[in-house]
């Protein structure tokens, strides 16, 4: 076990609508990574946040966005969802320092209908 | 051209084979090298963690850095059905706050 927990575990969603995806890493990380895995991409980074801060992004749509709060869990908002964002999305912390290794929760498998 | 590139395979061996695995990049900025191993419906899993060039093997694992060439490797010895699962590397550059470029994950079965 990581230490690192991701709810739902499923989500099944049709298209045009919202969702949330909830991270809480591990105790004592500071820093929250998101990553998107589909078959044909492999794992894409999205976003970073440190401290409640947005640290770097990847390719991330417009559509997504995330935050993380005061106690340091993330959430990650996909909207106007297509058929495409059907993937597995995971999240991932660490502390933050430059040469710490990222800890992976198990992920949010989402399908978009 | 992909920052990191990783024949996704599938390779299959028979239990007691050992198994190389390989990732190529092209950003000579990564310092950072990591092996990640991912069972089906879970997270990556980190397996081990390097810094430049070198070796560092942990058990049945060995993992190797080549800068001059641009090419990592991991190795298992002693391969056993519970290491069936895809292997993932990843890579990153010290001043973009640990984010991680991984590799497209090779599918490794081992059967007994």
């Amino acid at each position: 076990d990581s230490g690192v927990t991701q709810t739902p575990k499923h989500l099944i969603t049709a298209t045009g609508q919202r969702v949330t995806l909830r991270c809480s890493p591990r105790s004592g990380d500071l820093s929250v990574y998101w990553y998107q895995q589909s078959l044909d991409q492999g794992l894409q980074f999205l976003i970073q946040y440190y401290n409640g801060e947005e640290r770097a992004k990847g390719n991330i749509l417009e559509r997504f966005s995330a935050q993380q709060f005061p106690d340091l869990h993330s959430e990650l908002n996909l909207s106007s969802l297509e058929l495409g964002d059907s993937a597995l999305y995971f999240c991932a912390s660490s502390p933050g320092t430059v040469n710490s290794p990222l800890h992976f929760g198990n992920g949010t498998r989402l399908t978009v209908t | 051209q992909k920052e990191v590139e990783q024949d996704p395979g599938p390779l299959s061996v028979p239990e007691g084979a050992i198994v190389s695995l390989n990732c190529t990049y092209s950003n000579s900025a990564f310092q950072y090298f990591m092996w990640y191993r991912q069972y089906s419906r879970k997270g990556p899993e980190l397996l081990m963690y390097t810094y430049s060039s070198g070796n560092k093997e942990d058990g049945r694992f060995t993992a190797q850095v080549d800068k001059s060439s641009k090419y990592i490797s991991l190795f298992i010895r002693d391969s056993q059905p519970s290491d069936s699962a895809t292997y993932l590397c990843a890579m990153s550059v010290s001043n973009q706050g640990g984010k991680l470029i991984f590799g497209q994950g090779t599918e490794l079965s081992v059967k007994p």
